[in-house]
């Protein structure tokens, strides 16, 4: 079976545009989270969805957005990208809300 | 909001030593789940502990949860060159649920022949 999968897994964005991430759980899990990595520090949660609703948003400004397909797969949106948007953006997938989450190799996005 | 802690940092031992991460939660959690992350790879999924004292062993790790469900601990016996990596809890808090993880600071472990 395939596991979460993530594209691009590497994009270089100019300051001020925008960006879409993609991810696909794993088959038959309904559950997708996003989360922002930081070179040397721990994933930081940006949202979950679960059944195509959102059920969990992190502290981030709105220029980020998601949303989940009737497919279970989901997007996240950055819009007017900064310099400190550079990160390793994690998506990971679980059965339910509540059980354990496989990640996605991740999208290294840098912005310059 | 929940913060957690992990220490030590870093940690440099040689091939065959024992390893311990700690990890604390400003606020008691309903699990406390560990990560591995590789170097330039994603975290995976090692275990979950749910019950308060809970200790389960994978065979030379050994996870711990406190009896206030906010600490826990992972142990290593006997380090090998595979087991380098950064190691992270996360729980959610006790009114959150679902995965909306709160990762550890994480302990980065590295195995020297």
């Amino acid at each position: 079976d395939a596991g979460v999968t993530q594209s691009p897994t590497h994009l270089i964005k100019t300051r001020g545009q925008h960006v879409t991430l993609r991810c696909s759980p794993i088959s038959g899990h309904k559950s997708v989270s996003w989360y922002q990595q930081v070179l040397g520090q721990g994933p930081q949660f940006i949202f979950q969805y679960y059944e195509k609703e959102e059920r969990g948003r992190g502290n981030f400004p709105d220029r980020f957005s998601a949303r989940q397909f009737p497919n279970y797969s989901s997007e996240l949106n950055v819009n007017a990208l900064l310099l400190g948007d550079s990160a390793l953006y994690l998506c990971a997938s679980s059965f339910h809300r509540n059980t354990e989450a496989f990640f996605g190799q991740g999208t290294r996005l840098t912005v310059v | 909001g929940q913060q957690v802690m992990q220490i030590p940092q870093y940690q440099h031992v040689q091939e065959g030593e024992d390893f311990t991460t700690y990890c604390n939660s400003s606020t008691t959690l309903s699990n406390i789940q560990w990560y591995k992350q590789r170097p330039g790879g994603h975290p995976v999924f090692l275990i979950q502990l749910v019950k308060s004292g809970e200790v389960k062993k994978q065979k030379r790790l050994t996870f711990q949860f406190g009896e206030a469900k906010k600490n826990s601990s992972l142990h290593i016996t006997a380090t090998q060159t595979t087991d380098v990596g950064t190691y992270f809890c996360a729980g959610p808090g006790v009114t959150g649920g679902g995965n909306k993880l709160t990762f550890g600071t994480g302990t980065q472990l590295k195995v020297e022949l």
